[in-house]
């Protein structure tokens, strides 16, 4: 069984560093074409694709967000990390992440519940 | 950059064909996947490589991409299916989501 959940502070202040902890489940990191991915959704409005990390490492950002962003992993434990800086209001929102095993496609399967992170001082 | 373009809301009336459509510059030659989500809720995958069902997803459902258009179809849409559903596929390394469609059944 497929499970992942992410885990951060509530709230934060602008200007601070937002570190997320997305632990997962039922599958590992270490399998060939296997991904995690990170979205936000800030309140009532859309989806917003953020970093995706692969099973050999390669790391991906949202072009509008990536000098912000640091996504890791530790496959020992199950664990991809998003780090991101600066926090600003307009970063606000439940913070999702998934997974992706479909090579070619590299569509979402599985989402975690979510997390809402609130900024502000 | 790449931007996914869909309409803000479509409703229809139980029983009807739904058609939710996802615009962009020859989408045709991407895959694109569609996400429901309703109220409170984490999205779910409803759609995939453009006309792929994913286990556990009625077959009401139904995919297609075209030119600069990918859609997706609900025959005999039911009140269960009222949600936001998003289109994504990948550009450039990249995610893209549409902004979204909120669909109404009544």
């Amino acid at each position: 069984q497929v499970t992942l959940r992410e885990s951060g502070p509530a709230l934060v202040k602008p200007t601070q560093t937002l570190t997320l902890t997305c632990n997962f489940s039922g599958f590992s990191l270490t399998t060939p074409k296997m991904c995690v991915t990170w979205i936000r959704q800030p309140p009532g409005k859309a989806l917003e694709w953020l970093a995706r990390i692969d099973w050999d490492d390669d790391k991906l950002y949202s072009t509008a967000l990536k000098t912000r962003l640091t996504i890791s992993k530790d496959t020992s434990k199950n664990q991809v990390v998003l780090v991101m800086t600066n926090l600003d209001p307009a970063d606000t929102a439940t913070y999702y992440c998934a997974r992706i095993f479909s090579p070619g496609s590299y569509h979402i399967d599985y989402w975690g519940q979510g997390t809402l992170v609130t900024v502000s001082s | 950059s790449y931007e996914l373009t869909q309409p803000p809301s479509v409703s229809v009336s139980p029983g009807q064909p739904a058609n939710l459509t996802c615009s962009g510059d020859k989408l045709e030659d991407k895959y694109v996947c569609w996400y429901q989500q309703k109220p409170g809720q984490s999205p779910v995958l409803v759609m995939y490589q453009d006309n792929q069902r994913p286990s556990g997803i009625p077959e009401r459902f139904s995919g297609s991409n075209s030119g600069n258009t990918a859609t997706l179809t609900i025959s005999g849409t039911q009140s269960m299916d009222e949600a936001d559903y998003y289109c994504q596929a990948w550009d450039s390394r990249t995610a893209i989501f549409g902004g979204g469609t909120q669909l109404t059944v009544l």
